[in-house]
């Protein structure tokens, strides 16, 4: 069945403790993203990534971090949370048919 | 700039009807994807359906539909016969920039069904 995981599913954090975002298609997926949701924005691109270690920024890459060191797995990386980093974050692969994953939520205090 | 424009907040439609979602875009590219997404309240993303710049026919899916206007640069999402799981938030993207690597998205219509 194709896929795109996303971990963890909830997320409460603190502000400045490191935290990552695993997301993993079995897809064989060059083409890779992150976004980010807030009421009343839709979606806001992150970061994208065209294959392995290929990455470039969205419209919203401060604060965050990604790497790309397989095909399959695209972390995010939030290398020190802030409060306005509190969203549902998606992670997405393919190109003409985007497969979203199921979402994470995380609060940042 | 690329922009993406949904200008309905917010529709009722009542059951079996046909719907027509409004989206336009912005974009010097000549190269670029289109897509329509469902977001049902369990929050999940849905893919719907994809027209590419290039595309002469328009896109189509089941129910669903993309009434493409290059020139207009209009790209609205026809639902047929709609149905009560029709309720959600529908976002219109647009793909762009090198490769059409960049997405965009609108800020979404919310579509209510009447039964």
């Amino acid at each position: 069945e194709a896929q795109v995981t996303q971990n963890p599913r909830y997320l409460i954090t603190v502000t400045g403790k490191k935290l990552t975002v695993t997301c993993s298609q079995n897809m064989n997926h060059e083409y890779m993203s992150w976004y980010r949701q807030d009421p009343g924005l839709g979606l806001r691109q992150i970061y994208y990534s065209m294959n392995v270690e290929v990455t470039d920024k969205g419209d919203v890459p401060e604060g965050y971090k990604v790497s790309r060191k397989e095909k399959r797995n695209f972390p995010l990386i939030l290398e020190s949370p802030s409060p306005n980093q509190t969203s549902l974050y998606f992670c997405a692969s393919g190109r003409k048919t985007q497969y979203f994953g199921p979402g994470t939520r995380l609060l940042v205090l | 700039a690329q922009k993406i424009t949904q200008t309905q907040p917010g529709m009722f439609v009542q059951e079996k009807e046909a719907v027509t979602l409004d989206c336009t875009y912005d974009t010097s590219d000549q190269s670029y994807g289109l897509f329509w997404y469902k977001q049902p309240s369990s929050g999940e993303m849905i893919f719907l359906i994809y027209q590419g710049s290039y595309d002469e026919q328009n896109a189509t899916e089941g129910r669903y539909s993309l009434n493409f206007q290059k020139a207009r640069k209009s790209a609205n999402l026809v639902i047929s016969a709609s149905q009560l799981g029709d309720s959600a938030m529908y976002f219109c993207a647009i793909a762009t920039g090198s490769s059409a690597s960049k997405i965009i998205f609108g800020s979404g219509t919310r579509l209510s069904i009447r039964p």
